[in-house]
């Protein structure tokens, strides 16, 4: 069964940048990060609020990013590490979140994220 | 603003029926696809597509969609179905969009 693992640093200071990298574990039955059937995507959850959608990747490098956050953001994918990377510039305590990856499916007119990580909480404080 | 809408917060006695909705122009296109998330826990895909659900997601949780609204029913709902619901679809130009989020309280 895949499983996707954030990791990071939990505490950042304002003005700071974000980087979090989430390891895809290589199961070939189950589809792997250089699977062209999937994309990956990075998910935040401010507390006590919804789910945002950050951006995603496909495993050959085309890049999708939240308008909102496109100007800072970018989204990496290294397939021989069998991992994919967020980096956010410029934090302030508005991206103190829990940031979650995900494998994203779509196929016309199908579309849903599934498996998920477990988060990391990233919390933004001078 | 979500570009797609969700009632905030919805209950239902136990073992009751409720149905929880999502309303989005994105729905004409996209199937939606549902999330549950306990507190402290990870969203967890229940439902998507037009009938279909990951293994382990008991048969109660079922989906249907008709125009612009997508709905999660349960049907029988149990005290263990307490939680928050997501609706999720792919919107314009490669971008994803989430609904704000659906409190269900099991009475």
């Amino acid at each position: 069964q895949l499983q996707l693992q954030e990791s990071g640093p939990g505490l950042l200071k304002p003005s700071e940048t974000l980087s979090l990298t989430c390891s895809v574990s290589d199961d070939v039955s189950d589809g792997s990060i250089r699977n062209a059937s999937f994309y990956w995507g990075w998910v935040r959850q401010p507390p006590g609020k919804g789910l945002e959608w950050i951006g995603s990747i496909s495993h050959s490098g085309p890049t999708y990013y939240n308008p909102s956050l496109k100007s800072r953001v970018t989204i990496s994918v290294d397939t021989s590490e069998i991992q994919f990377s967020l980096r956010l510039t410029s934090v302030t305590a508005a991206d103190t979140a829990m940031y979650y990856c995900a494998r994203l499916y779509t196929d016309y007119p199908y579309n849903f994220f599934d498996p998920w990580g477990q988060g990391t909480l990233v919390t933004v404080s001078s | 603003s979500s570009e797609l809408t969700q009632d905030p917060a919805v209950s239902v006695a136990l073992g009751q029926t409720v149905r929880i909705t999502c309303q989005g122009d994105s729905l004409r296109n996209y199937y939606a696809s549902w999330y549950q998330q306990k507190p402290g826990q990870a969203p967890r895909l229940v439902f998507y597509g037009k009938d279909s659900r990951p293994s382990g997601i008991p048969d109660r949780f079922s989906g249907s969609s008709s125009g612009d609204t997508a709905s999660l029913t349960i049907t029988g709902a149990q005290a263990e179905d307490e939680a928050d619901y997501y609706c999720n679809s792919r919107h314009t130009l490669h971008h994803e969009a989430f609904g704000g989020g659906t409190k269900l309280t099991v009475l």
